[in-house]
């Protein structure tokens, strides 16, 4: 199988703009969590999606935002980047989303504001 | 809150030797899952170890072990024989069946030749 694919690997963008990251979950997963790393905060939990819902949602601003496609793909979303939002995004997907199930990580969106 | 400290930033290993990685979590829950992740510098994350609250008998996947403490709410983790592979950062997580996971700032683990 493969493995969760998150696009683009690297992105550069200015203070204002808005982006959008992607991530392919394995096949049959349906559960795809959001989390952001930086060096200050570590990894923080985003949001997390199952059957194109949110069912979960971290401590963020309502700049960011997400969805999840029928197929289970999931997009996120950040609008008005500030200095700060730059980080590694990583998404992980789970067959259910339940605790028991193991989260396979994607590979993660480097994100860069200038 | 529930929150999971790693109290190492940086440790560092023999190759073929043993090191302990610790890791401390708050919580009021009964019911939780831990979890160690490696993040090698490649940068994708892969489960190495998991534990289930309720089971009492520590977690083993080959050269990895865990020593869980549920009253001391610690999870160390143990990492025999180990290799030069084994160098990454290592993130202890914490999840309920109410919460999303929780992850700690993380520990680099060097090991040396």
């Amino acid at each position: 199988k493969a493995g969760v694919t998150q696009t683009p690997r690297y992105l550069i963008k200015t203070r204002g703009q808005q982006v959008t990251l992607s991530c392919s979950p394995i096949s049959g997963h349906r559960s795809v969590s959001w989390y952001q790393q930086t060096p200050g905060q570590g990894l923080q939990f985003l949001f997390e999606y199952f059957s194109e819902t949110q069912r979960n949602k971290g401590n963020f601003p309502g700049r960011f935002s997400g969805r999840q496609f029928s197929n289970s793909r999931s997009e996120m979303n950040v609008s008005t980047l500030e200095l700060g939002d730059s980080a590694l995004y990583l998404c992980a997907s789970s067959l259910e989303g339940r605790p028991t199930d193991t989260q396979y990580f994607g590979p993660g969106t480097r994100l860069t504001v200038l | 809150a529930q929150t999971v400290t790693q109290s190492q930033p940086e440790m560092s290993v023999q190759e073929a030797e043993t090191v302990t990685l610790s890791c401390t979590y708050d919580t009021s829950e009964s019911d939780y899952y831990l979890f160690w992740y490696k993040q090698p510098p490649s940068r994708q994350m892969i489960l190495v170890i998991r534990q289930e609250a309720y089971k009492q008998q520590n977690a083993t996947e080959n050269r990895f072990s865990v020593n869980f403490q549920k009253a001391a709410k610690s999870f160390s983790l143990k990492i025999s024989d180990s290799q030069l592979g084994d160098a990454a950062m290592y993130f202890c997580a914490y999840r309920s069946a109410h919460n999303d996971m929780r992850f700690g700032a993380g520990t680099r683990l060097t090991v040396k030749p």
